[in-house]
């Protein structure tokens, strides 16, 4: 199994608040990615990072911030959580070594915004 | 823009019984990868079966295989003597060869294996 794992796993937080989530890496791949799974939407893609400090907008990046200034770390800011943004959050990544780039993802993150 | 397609929101397989779970993609591109991913209920991803749209050769692994239609822009997936492990969310995925590394998910298909 590729070396990614999400903290929190589980979080509850009230509208209105900061809330950050960590994806961390042991694989040393360039490119990684936040998604969120919703019911009838499957994955969505909130932003992806091509590097260290490069980063791009996804689908449904509104409301959601990201960093990365480690090649193992990616983080994600929901600046003021919303109900809307209660999903869950899968993190993943990939490289580019070689012509099928499938994608690694970590075991998600569940959060709930009351 | 890419899109990636799945009509069937759920599926039913007796067991040892084959099915196939459609998807469908639009892309103007003439090179790109196709995936089929697994998700049990734990919500582990789990990569099933990969497709590089230059080969015509349909990619197969163990009991899973794939339907690669290029021109009609179909990848359906074939499950063969489905087993109750089998069953899960089944999401087909769209990655293009060059550009951006950004994957295009379809919004998944249950797969349901009745014993």
């Amino acid at each position: 199994d590729a070396g990614i794992t999400q903290s929190p796993r589980h979080k509850v937080t009230e509208t209105g608040t900061p809330v950050t989530l960590r994806c961390h890496q042991t694989e040393n791949h360039r490119y990684m990615y936040w998604y969120r799974q919703d019911p009838g939407h499957g994955l969505r893609l909130i932003h992806y990072s091509y590097g260290v400090k490069d980063t791009d907008k996804g689908e449904v990046s509104d409301g959601y911030s990201v960093s990365r200034s480690k090649t193992e770390d990616f983080l994600l800011t929901l600046e003021s959580a919303t109900s809307s943004q209660t999903s869950v959050y899968f993190c993943a990544i990939s490289e580019s070594r070689d012509r099928v780039n499938e994608q690694y993802f970590g075991p998600g993150t569940r959060l709930t915004v009351t | 823009a890419q899109t990636v397609t799945q009509s069937q929101p759920e599926m039913s397989v007796q067991e040892a019984e084959t099915v196939t779970l459609s998807c469908t993609y639009d892309t103007s591109e003439s090179d790109y990868y196709l995936f089929w991913y697994k998700q049990p209920p734990s919500r582990q991803m789990i990569l099933v079966i990969r497709q590089e749209a230059y080969k015509q050769q349909n990619a197969t692994e163990n009991r899973f295989s794939v339907n690669f239609q290029k021109a009609a822009k179909s990848f359906s997936l074939k499950i063969s003597d489905s087993q109750l492990g089998d069953a899960a969310m089944y999401f087909c995925a769209y990655r293009t060869a060059s550009g951006t590394y950004k994957y295009i998910f379809g919004t998944g298909t249950r797969l349901k294996v009745l014993a």
